[in-house]
This record gives C-alpha cells, structure tokens and sequence, in this order.
C-alpha cells in the first residue's frame, strides 16, 4: 500500500470549513484513498473513500488531484465534534474490508 | 454503518492473569476480523487478522502465544491477552466489515490495565 504524508495538527474555527490535506505521490493505479477519524479514546470512524472522483456525503467531501497524488478531506461546517485525529490510508479495495495500516494522522482542533 | 461491538469497555487485571476481550459484529456476518493496539499519542498498530474457522495471521513481531485469537463463528472474534504485563496495557481495538462492502467498522474498543 502506498505511503501517505499528513500535516501532523491543523485548527480550524467552529462553524467554518476544515481542509485536510494528504499526499500520496507513491499511489497505484488500482489504489483508493479511504479516510478514517478517531474522536479520542474511541475506536476509528469510517468517514469517505473515493479513487479518482470527487466524492460527497453527509459527512464529508473527498477531494482528488486529477494526478491522483494528493487529497483533500473537506468538512464544509466543522463542530466542536469534529476534534479528533484524521487518517488518510491508500489501499487496495479488498471485498470484506481488509486490514488497514495507519500513520500518524493529523490532529485536528476546532476551537470556538 | 455496520455496527461492532467490544466488550468489555475496559479492563483492570493482575500481572499473570490471562484477559479475554470479544469483538461482535451485530448486524452482519465477518468472514474477517482485524484487532489492532494503540498506545497513548500514538496511531494503531496492526496486531493480527483473525479468519473464521481457520488460524489467525499474526504480523510481524506479535507473539501468537501470547495474544490468543479465536473466531468460532462469523460475528464473534476473540483476544486473550495470556499471561498479561503491565507492557500490555493499551487499547485494543478490532474491526470488521460486511462482504460486500470495503469499509472497515470499528468495535469501540477496550482499554486494558494490568498492575
């Protein structure tokens, strides 16, 4: 699986919009960036994946280079609850989840 | 999402003993599971995938013997921390994910002390 490269804290105000971003130059063609946050001592939160398209939920949007070596994690009107470590991971899509291998992530705090 | 269960939430066990910790999928059958270990400020750490009805894949550097993993059937995997030392205490944490889906779930986790 490719390696990823995460700024290690970021802060960003209540109620305004959270861009994290992450690069993943190594990244292979078959390869699909999954984001994943961990809201302190609670098991990991599946957020969004995507492979080359822009992808939208409801509680994100995944931003893709179209040269596919970086990304960006949007998170249009951050709250209070969205303090937590977000990890970006690049794997290949496995059937049944797969197992995961994370970095360090980066620590995001919403302040009021 | 898919809901995993760990149970339980936290542990307190003696230097020795052994700790059993349980990983439940409550809406769907896991054909895989996965428990990881975090230690304070730092990220989680792929312990073993743990396959139902077969033996676990332990990665490199974790002792098979010493952190048991059983999957009897397809929503429940367990841990057994055997012979527990203050070393071990951390996070646990499993994870699983429907077959047809790509996303991993994860259990809530369990934090274990050992005095």
């Amino acid at each position: 699986d490719a390696k990823t490269t995460q700024p290690t804290s970021m802060d960003c105000a209540e109620g305004r919009a959270a861009n994290l971003p992450c690069n993943h130059s190594t990244i292979s063609g078959n390869e699909y960036v999954y984001w994943y946050r961990q809201i302190h001592s609670q098991g990991p939160q599946y957020i969004i994946h995507g492979l080359k398209n822009n992808e939208t939920n409801e509680m994100a949007s995944l931003i893709i280079t179209e040269d596919r070596k970086s990304s960006t994690l949007i998170l249009p009107h951050a709250t209070l609850r969205d303090t937590a470590v977000y990890y970006c991971i690049v794997r290949v899509k496995a059937v049944g989840g797969g197992k995961l291998i994370f970095g360090q992530g980066t620590e995001l705090s919403v302040k009021p | 999402g898919a809901v995993v269960s760990q149970h339980p939430s936290w542990v307190i066990c003696k230097s020795g003993t052994s700790v059993k910790i349980e990983c439940r999928s409550l809406d769907f059958q896991a054909t895989t599971m996965f428990w990881y270990r975090q230690f304070p400020k730092q990220s989680l750490m792929l312990m073993a995938t743990s396959n139902e009805g077969s033996k676990a894949t332990y990665e490199q550097g974790v002792e098979k013997d010493k952190f048991l993993i059983n999957h009897a059937s397809l929503t429940l995997s367990t841990l057994t921390v055997t012979s527990a030392h203050p070393e071990d205490s951390s996070f646990y944490i499993c994870s699983a994910s429907r077959q047809e889906n790509t996303e991993a779930f994860f259990g809530q986790g369990t934090r274990l002390t050992v005095v």
